[in-house]
């Protein structure tokens, strides 16, 4: 089946570390995205990226590094500088085709203390 | 500027009848796609259903509809037939179509609950 997996589902850190967010798809899809959510809140963009080895920020960058050498893979890295690291952060994958519609994964619920 | 609003932060609704969530949006594109997502207490976001802005026709798929009007900038999504399993956040989001940006503009959501 095809989809976007996320690991883990749950990921408990402490403060200072750096910690890295798996997403893979086999959707075949060009496009890539990171978004963070808190509660009661939308979604925000952390990075995207339209192509293998090209990314762009997103709006809450700071804090945060991302990668993306093959076209599956779009791992998110949440740095020790990124203030507010506890939230949940969805991966998303998006069409060939217009309107791009995204899928998004499980998401990864990550926890700093 | 480009911006998706959602008055509505909670909304009930009964099981088997039909329910309204609105979204209306700002943005000087001439072109543009509107989306709807789910989000179940799971976490994951479902994509529901999409309109284009030049699409003559509301969209629907299943029990889902988009009421588009486009004069007054809205695109509120109609769930028939409620199920419990529609409680839910309700997402609206938005993206020109010209050009190749695929970045999507979001709404702070609507969380519906099914009554038995």
């Amino acid at each position: 089946d095809g989809g976007i997996t996320q690991s883990p589902k749950y990921l408990f850190r402490k403060e200072g570390q750096n910690v890295t967010l798996s997403c893979e798809q086999n959707l075949n899809h060009d496009a890539m995205y990171w978004y963070r959510q808190d509660p009661g809140q939308g979604l925000r963009l952390i990075y995207y990226s339209q192509i293998v080895n090209d990314f762009q920020k997103g709006d809450i960058a700071e804090g945060y590094s991302v990668s993306r050498e093959k076209k599956e893979s779009f791992p998110l890295t949440v740095t020790s500088a990124q203030k507010n690291p506890t939230a949940f952060y969805l991966c998303a994958s998006s069409t060939r085709d217009s309107p791009y519609e995204q899928y998004f994964g499980p998401g990864t619920r990550l926890t700093v203390t | 500027a480009q911006k998706i609003t959602q008055t509505q932060p909670g909304m009930f609704v009964q099981e088997k009848e039909a329910v309204t969530l609105d979204c209306t949006y700002d943005t000087s594109d001439p072109s543009y796609g509107l989306f709807w997502y789910k989000q179940p207490s799971s976490g994951e976001m479902i994509f529901l259903i999409y309109q284009g802005s030049y699409d003559q026709q509301n969209a629907t798929e299943g029990r889902y509809s988009l009421n588009f009007q486009k004069a007054r900038k809205s695109a509120n999504l109609v769930i028939s037939a409620s199920q419990l399993g529609d409680s839910a956040m309700y997402f609206c989001a938005m993206r020109p179509l010209a050009g190749n940006n695929r970045k999507l503009i979001w709404g702070l959501g609507t969380s519906l609950a099914v009554n038995p």
